[in-house]
């Protein structure tokens, strides 16, 4: 089993629908959570960034993290063909500082206008 | 502000050849990462080099290597070259080298192995 599970899609609406991405998890250490955006051929843009459990907003975007629930989501508002892209989830302890991110597989987004 | 740059933005290699890719973190960022992006494996952690020592490596052979300069960029070298190592490798850096420090990403490698 994997540490993050992520569906990868592709998931396909049409513009200005909301869009809800998600992720789980298996281990309970991880305190930091993240989402970014992969446009094809680019590299990773960090999204958003939470520690810990709760809601965060910015702009169109909003993460939830259930930590009992070890369930992570990012939805997306007023989604526009500009957010056709793969979404990442990422995550990271704080117990053992390795530097290292774990990754979902990412889940392919398009926005049909 | 710049973001991270690596170069070459692509690299065509044969198997067994050695691939050298460059990384230069954000400005005052002291801690360097690489990962490999292969097709259908998802981002895997390769190396963590901080304040000019390999503070981490995950779970590939020792033919992946690197070092960090003293500006703090990076270096990434992967000797005897095998077709799985076909991948985009991306570089991330952080301000410091602690626990939940946000990473940012480069535009990556396209390495490519024939």
């Amino acid at each position: 089993q994997k540490e993050v599970e992520q569906d990868p899609g592709p998931l396909s609406v049409p513009e200005g629908a909301i869009v809800s991405l998600n992720c789980t998890y298996s281990n309970s250490a991880f305190q930091y959570f993240m989402w970014y955006r992969q446009y094809s051929r680019k590299g990773p843009e960090l999204l958003m960034y939470t520690y810990s459990s709760g809601n965060k907003e910015d702009g169109r975007f909003t993460a939830q993290v259930d930590k009992s629930s070890k369930y992570i989501s990012l939805f997306i508002r007023d989604s526009q063909p500009s957010d056709s892209a793969t979404y990442l989830c990422a995550m990271s302890d704080h117990s053992s500082n390795t530097g290292k991110l774990i990754f979902g597989q990412g889940t392919t987004l398009q926005v049909k206008p | 502000e710049a973001g991270v740059t690596q170069s070459p933005t692509h690299l065509i290699k044969t198997r067994g050849q050695q691939a050298t890719l460059r990384c230069s973190p954000i400005s005052g960022h002291t801690s360097v990462y690489w990962y490999q992006q292969a097709l259908g494996l998802g981002l895997q952690f390769l190396l963590w080099y901080d304040e000019g020592e390999e503070r981490n490596r995950g779970n590939f052979p020792p033919r992946f290597s690197g070092r960090q300069f003293p500006n703090y960029s990076s270096e990434l070298n992967v000797n005897a070259l095998e077709l799985e190592d076909s991948a985009l490798y991306l570089c991330a850096s952080s301000l410091e080298g602690g626990p939940g420090e946000t990473q940012y990403f480069g535009p990556g490698t396209r390495l490519l192995v024939l």
